[in-house]
């Protein structure tokens, strides 16, 4: 079963808007993950934020984190049509399972 | 570095036929998976390994087999093809057993099962 669901399922916005996913999950945490998958091609890691972590840069990329909702949010600032792609959330499981369960992702088009 | 490759990214199959998706990585990484990404369902997990000899089963791990003889590859084994089969399939590698590292992906095998 699903862990982490993303919304909206689908974002279509202009060129130098932002651009704001969210990621709900059902259980506890250790580290959440967001992926960026282009069209015909495999997902590319963006960025890792670790449960005891609120909020994550890494250039235009900003995650931030809420345990106690079991939410995450990435936005996505200035975008450029080259953001078009669908992204992804994916969370493990507190306890030590290995195992990472991705969401069914949200599709971004930014138009130019 | 190559990363992960997979072979083949394309492939048609007849129902009841056997094949072998290849799954390579040149990362010398511990941990590998093999994930489906249906329409609307995102990434679902196979099987996964956390090294050579050792696999485990994922969500949906019927219909196929895995297995990992050397820290390399990982290839994936339908047995008997069936239309619900047809997906693409993504091997992931990453480095440690931990949760807390970045998965690399392979650019998939686009799998149509007639």
């Amino acid at each position: 079963s699903q862990q982490g669901e993303e919304d909206p399922q689908a974002l279509s916005i202009q060129e130098g808007e932002n651009a704001t996913m969210n990621c709900s999950y059902k259980t506890s945490i250790n580290n959440l993950q967001w992926y960026r998958q282009n069209s015909g091609r495999g997902l590319v890691h963006l960025i890792l934020i670790r449960s005891n972590e609120r909020e994550k840069h890494s250039g235009r990329l900003r995650v931030t984190l809420d345990t106690s909702k079991k939410s995450s949010s990435l936005l996505i600032t200035a975008s450029r049509a080259a953001d078009t792609a669908s992204y992804f959330c994916a969370t493990d499981k507190k306890g030590g399972s290995e195992k990472l369960v991705f969401g069914k992702g949200t599709k971004l088009t930014v138009n130019p | 570095n190559a990363g992960v490759t997979q072979t083949p990214k394309f492939q048609v199959l007849k129902t009841g036929q056997s094949m072998t998706l290849q799954c390579a990585q040149d990362m010398n990484h511990e941990y590998m998976s093999w994930y489906r990404q249906d329409p609307g369902m995102g990434l679902r997990l196979i099987h996964y390994s956390v090294g050579a000899g050792i696999t485990d089963q994922g969500e949906v791990p019927n219909g196929y087999n895995v297995s990992r003889s050397t820290t390399e590859d990982f290839p994936l084994r339908l047995l008997s093809a069936a239309p619900s089969q047809t997906s693409v399939y993504f091997c992931a590698s990453r480095f440690g057993t931990g949760s807390n590292q970045p998965q690399h992906f392979g650019d998939g095998t686009r799998l149509s099962i007639l």
